[in-house]
């Protein structure tokens, strides 16, 4: 089975520029996970994407927004971008049946400066 | 509100010795909980999980925790500490009030000296 994968791996923008980041989930999965790591810090949870919709939002502005497409992979878009973005953003898929999930799985994150 | 405390934001262990990376916590219901590991510019990677059953689970690398409700704690534990178990260790929990989303501590550096 294949895990999960983040592009790009590094990014580099300008303050008040936009940015797309892509997460494909590990086979079997419908749900994804979006958070972000400053550096020293742990993760944030940004929300969570089940069947195409978006089921639970941490405290984030809206100009964090988000896709999941019907093969379940997922972007996460941030508008306007400020130098606090700067961190590492982690995508993590799951299997949620029944109500239940099953355990999460983490990519190794893109990381992204904004200058 | 759910939360998770890792009080030590540094262990040293000496290699060959036993480890503990400490963990607590505090849900309302029944606690989901998980280890992961995370070595540096790279993402997270699970170790292991209690959802329910024996209090003592077994994860991967030869990393153990043990569930405590009464003292609501879920320390990670290793008999014998290599040098290449130095990383950062997070401790999680499911909020089950917002969709399954992940509580997580804040991290604590585990340093493995040879």
């Amino acid at each position: 089975e294949t895990g999960v994968t983040q592009s790009p791996t590094h990014l580099i923008k300008t303050r008040g520029q936009q940015v797309t980041l892509r997460c494909s989930s590990q086979s079997g999965h419908n749900t994804v996970s979006w958070y972000q790591q400053a550096l020293g810090q742990g993760p944030q949870f940004i929300f969570q994407y089940y069947r195409e919709e978006e089921n639970g939002r941490g405290n984030f502005p809206p100009r964090f927004s988000g896709l999941q497409f019907p093969n379940y992979s997922s972007e996460l878009n941030v508008n306007a971008l400020e130098l606090d973005d700067s961190a590492l953003y982690l995508c993590a898929s799951s299997l949620v049946t029944g109500g239940v999930n099953y355990g999460y799985t983490f990519g190794s994150g893109t990381r992204l400066t904004v200058v | 509100a759910q939360s998770v405390a890792q009080p030590e934001d540094q262990v040293n262990v000496a290699e060959g010795n036993p480890l503990t990376v400490k963990c607590t916590y505090s849900v309302s219901g029944n606690p989901y909980l998980f280890w992961y590991v995370q070595y540096p510019n790279r993402g997270l990677q699970f170790l292991l999980k209690y959802i329910t059953g024996d209090n003592l689970v077994k994860g991967s690398y030869g990393f153990e925790a043990e569930f405590n409700k009464s003292q609501t704690s879920f320390h990670l534990k290793k008999p014998s500490a290599l040098v290449s178990d130095s990383a950062l260790y997070y401790c999680a929990v499911r909020d089950l009030e917002s969709n399954y989303q992940l509580i997580w501590g804040a991290g604590t550096k585990l340093i493995i000296k040879p």
